[in-house]
């Protein structure tokens, strides 16, 4: 079974450009989640999907980051514009459905660099 | 709001032998799970092992085991034989079983294995 796939693997970018990280999740799985993960820190949940409605983004500064997932299976996660401070690993991560006991599977990441 | 505090930002055991890395939790629900995530530097997180708060018993996965505490919010791991393969960031996390379902986490804590 294929795991998440996500790409780039790495995206090095100006300060106030634009930059997009896709994701694939598994099959089947209709939850999909983006994480932030600051270099030396955990992993900070930005935005969770079923299928394609929104579960919560209450953690995802929207006046410059967006996220779809228009199918119900890909997602894109959008930066614009990037700021430093968004310099990060940016992890998808899927399961197969809301509950609590099921498992997360996350992807490789996208490592940003912001310059 | 939950929070997840990991103590020790390094640790470094010899080969073959047994490590404990540490975790405590502040919650206020009485249902949760904890999990103990790794990371090695291909940077896909991999869980190590569950606990359900409901379950007095602790968890084990072969070399993996931990110690939950519940009255006194600690979830610990106990790495057993270590083995090179080992080596990587491990975080802690908690996750509610009612409402949203996105995973917390601890600052995580580097594992170095010596031969």
């Amino acid at each position: 079974e294929a795991g998440v796939a996500q790409s780039p693997r790495y995206k090095i970018i100006e300060k106030r450009q634009s930059v997009a990280f896709w994701c694939n999740p598994i099959s089947g799985h209709a939850t999909l989640y983006w994480y932030q993960q600051i270099l030396g820190q955990g992993p900070k949940l930005l935005i969770q999907f079923q299928n394609n409605g929104v579960v919560d983004d209450s953690q995802l500064p929207k006046d410059r980051f967006s996220a779809e997932r228009l199918k119900g299976v890909d997602s894109t996660l959008k930066i614009q514009p990037a700021k430093l401070e968004d310099s990060a690993v940016y992890l998808c991560a899927s399961s197969p459905g809301l509950a609590a006991y099921n498992e997360q599977f996350f992807g490789p990441g996208t490592r940003l660099t912001v310059l | 709001a939950q929070t997840v505090t990991q103590s020790q930002p390094e640790m470094s055991v010899q080969e073959a032998e047994t490590v404990t890395l540490s975790c405590t939790y502040d919650t206020s629900e009485s249902d949760y799970y904890l999990f103990w995530y790794k990371q090695p530097p291909s940077r896909q997180m991999i869980l190590v092992i569950r606990q359900e708060a409901y379950k007095q018993q602790n968890a084990t996965e072969n070399r993996f085991s931990v110690n939950f505490q519940k009255a006194a919010k600690s979830f610990s791991l106990k790495i057993s034989d270590s083995q090179l393969g080992d080596a990587a960031m491990y975080f802690c996390a908690y996750r509610k079983i009612q409402g949203a379902q996105k995973l917390v986490f601890g600052q995580g804590t580097r594992l170095t294995i010596n031969p």
